[in-house]
């Protein structure tokens, strides 16, 4: 079974310029997650989605992040424009349903100068 | 919102020891609770999970134990070996079904 395809894996941009990063989700899972995991911290969860829908985005910066899973399968997370403080790994996940074993992705490393 | 609380944040322990994580939650709705486990530069990997209808869960050297009462949740590793050396996350999933991590334990097997 193939697991949590993520793209790309290492990013490095200047602030105020935008960067997409994509998710692909293990098939047939549901609930997608974006984290956020900046070195040495726990993953600080962006947005949940359960298939289309939006579970949870309170701790996603509206001002300049925004993420869609338009078809309930693949998704992708955007930030327009970066800051230097937004340098982190960035990680998606996907389980079955909300509430069962969350399985991550290789996560794309972004460093914003 | 909900919070959840780990301690410590590093653990040191001869190999052949046991290690004990333990985290609390705040929401008391909380019913998923797993344990990843995160090597350097390496994605968090899913170890055991444990349900609210249950109160503890073995899987080989490790185990899971849970105090609804309490709101704590915690991660024994027994005879423990320095391939256990990694970061692990405590995680609480509820009634909002967000999973929400803790902020980690780094632990040293020394040999």
């Amino acid at each position: 079974e193939a697991g949590v395809a993520q793209s790309p894996r290492y990013k490095i941009i200047e602030k105020r310029q935008s960067v997409a990063f994509w998710c692909n989700p293990i098939s047939g899972h549901a609930t997608l997650y974006w984290y956020q995991q900046i070195l040495g911290q726990g993953p600080k969860l962006l947005i949940q989605f359960q298939n289309n829908g939006v579970v949870d985005d309170s701790q996603l910066p509206k001002d300049r992040f925004s993420a869609e899973r338009l078809k309930g399968v693949d998704s992708t997370l955007k930030i327009q424009p970066a800051k230097l403080e937004d340098s982190a790994v960035y990680l998606c996940a996907s389980s079955l349903w909300s509430g069962t074993g969350a399985f991550f992705g290789p996560g794309t490393r972004l460093t914003v100068l | 919102g909900e919070n959840v609380e780990q301690h410590p944040s590093t653990l040191s322990v001869q190999e052949g020891d046991s290690a004990v994580i333990k985290c609390t939650y705040s929401d008391s709705a909380s019913n998923y609770f797993p344990w990843y486990k995160q090597e350097l530069g390496k994605r968090p990997q899913l170890i055991i999970d444990i349900r609210s209808n249950v109160g503890e869960k073995k899987d080989q050297r490790i185990a899971v134990t849970l105090n609804k009462t309490a709101k704590h949740f915690s991660l024994h590793i027994t005879e423990t070996q320095p391939e256990d050396s990694a970061v692990y996350f405590c995680a609480a999933s509820g009634n909002t079904d967000k999973l929400i991590f803790g902020t980690g334990t780094r632990l040293q097997v020394f040999p």
